[in-house]
């Protein structure tokens, strides 16, 4: 079973570009949820996604962000018109649908954004 | 709202040696998930343990063990027979069992250093 996986690795942009970031949850999870962590600090939440649902967007910036979960496909965090603040390691997890761990998020390697 | 509080920012600790790590939280809540999770260099997030607060018994895992307080809302984790692959951020984390909130709270991490 693959784990998380996030793509790209590394993303590179200037500023007032937009930045796509992808994330395929584990086979059986249907629960995304995405976190932004900035150099020396802790994983911050951001949006929890369901299937073609945003369940909770709490911590997502008013502007600019915003964050999808297609029926197919894989998730997409958006950033229009990039700062440099938004420079940061941005982190999906995903939990199982039914089991005994519904309740624990496993993590994909992180995207590292960097805006010149 | 809930709060995780980590407030060592940097332990050290001899190869093959015990150390433990702290971990408080604030909460209103009666029913929740605590966490502890390594991030090493390569920045991916790692489950080390996991701790339903409605289960007296305090979780282990190999090496790896917890000090669960509920009433004084503690969650220390402890590592014994320390190795160099040890080495890493490690982040303790809260999720709310309640419908709807399904957001990890990280605390701010303990960087740990293990000396050969």
């Amino acid at each position: 079973n693959a784990g998380v996986m996030q793509n790209p690795r590394h993303l590179v942009r200037r500023r007032g570009q937009e930045a796509r970031l992808r994330c395929s949850p584990m086979k059986g999870h249907s629960h995304v949820y995405w976190y932004r962590q900035l150099p020396e600090e802790g994983l911050k939440f951001m949006v929890y996604l369901q299937k073609e649902n945003i369940i909770d967007e709490s911590g997502m910036p008013k502007e600019r962000f915003s964050a999808e979960f297609p029926k197919e496909g894989p998730s997409i965090l958006r950033i229009q018109q990039v700062v440099r603040g938004d420079s940061a390691a941005y982190f999906c997890a995903s939990s199982p649908d039914s089991g005994t761990s519904t309740d624990t998020q496993y993590f994909g390697p992180g995207t590292r954004l960097t805006v010149l | 709202a809930q709060t995780v509080t980590q407030s060592q920012p940097e332990m050290s600790v001899q190869e093959a040696e015990t150390v433990t790590l702290s971990c408080t939280y604030d909460t209103s809540e009666s029913d929740y998930y605590l966490f502890w999770y390594k991030q090493p260099p390569s920045r991916q997030m790692i489950l080390v343990i996991r701790q339903e607060a409605y289960k007296q018994q305090n979780a282990t895992e190999n090496r790896f063990s917890v000090n669960f307080q509920k009433a004084a809302k503690s969650f220390s984790l402890k590592i014994s027979d320390s190795q160099l692959g040890d080495a890493a951020m490690y982040f303790c984390a809260y999720r709310s069992q309640y419908s709807g909130t399904y957001k990890y709270i990280f605390g701010t991490g303990t960087r740990l250093k293990v000396l050969a």
